[in-house]
């Protein structure tokens, strides 16, 4: 299986703030790379598909980048209701792997 | 709009087996576009993937849970379901479906996602 590394595994950042997450893969995935948001007692969420496409509805302060086997998640500028946990997810081969997770919280 | 809604028993016996079902509604599980999938989380934990399957039949499963996993389709009823056999303590987990696409865009990404139902294995 593909291991998925998230860095951190918990964040805390005030309002406003630039917040980057990383997702490390343990072989080259190409950018078959997805990003998810995951809120308290809720699904997870769709927020970047192949590494750096905004999903749609998506607020434009998210992105993506990155290929091979490095990738990394931005907030530009952080809001309240960022409040999530966002998981990576490989899908260059099942079975398809999630990294741990990234707990952000408000300072 | 399509939406996935699980259903099914919130607590199972160990050594038992854990039956899931997904309800596809406002759109056709037969549209050919989609795998659909089943995925599970840990209280606390992160997420780990079950297998999927394809409106034919066709099946995908985690080696991890391959030898205990079986997903089927009822394309009449629009749904999918999972049967997870001799579980543990270990299954216990809230309990997702989800819907992805075959081709790009979007590409195995998990696009719609059920509520998720919690289930514990105990006795």
């Amino acid at each position: 299986d593909i291991q998925m590394t998230q860095s951190p595994s918990s964040l805390s950042a005030s309002v406003g703030d630039r917040v980057t997450i990383t997702c490390q893969a343990s072989q080259d995935i190409s950018n078959y790379l997805n990003w998810y948001q995951q809120k308290p007692g809720k699904a997870p969420k769709l927020l970047i598909y192949d590494a750096s496409n905004l999903e749609t509805g998506v607020p434009s302060r998210f992105s993506g980048s990155g290929s091979g086997t490095d990738f990394t998640f931005t907030i530009s500028s952080l809001q309240p209701e960022d409040i999530a946990t966002y998981y990576c997810q490989q899908y260059d081969n099942l079975p398809h792997t999630f990294g741990q997770g990234t707990k952000l919280e408000i300072k | 709009q399509v939406q996935l809604q699980e259903s099914g028993p919130g607590l199972v016996k160990p050594s038992q087996t854990l039956s899931l079902t997904c309800t596809v509604s406002g759109g056709s599980i037969s549209s050919g576009s989609y795998y659909w999938s089943w995925i599970r989380q840990p209280a606390g934990k992160g997420l780990e993937w079950i297998g999927r399957i394809y409106t034919s039949g066709s099946t995908n499963y985690n080696p991890s849970l391959k030898s205990r996993v079986t997903i089927s389709v009822d394309t009449s009823k629009n749904q999918f379901s999972l049967k997870l056999s001799s579980v543990t303590a270990a299954d216990t987990a809230v309990y997702y479906c989800a819907r992805d696409e075959i081709t790009p865009p979007r590409r195995d990404a998990f696009d719609i996602w059920g509520q998720g139902t919690m289930v514990t294995v105990s006795s």
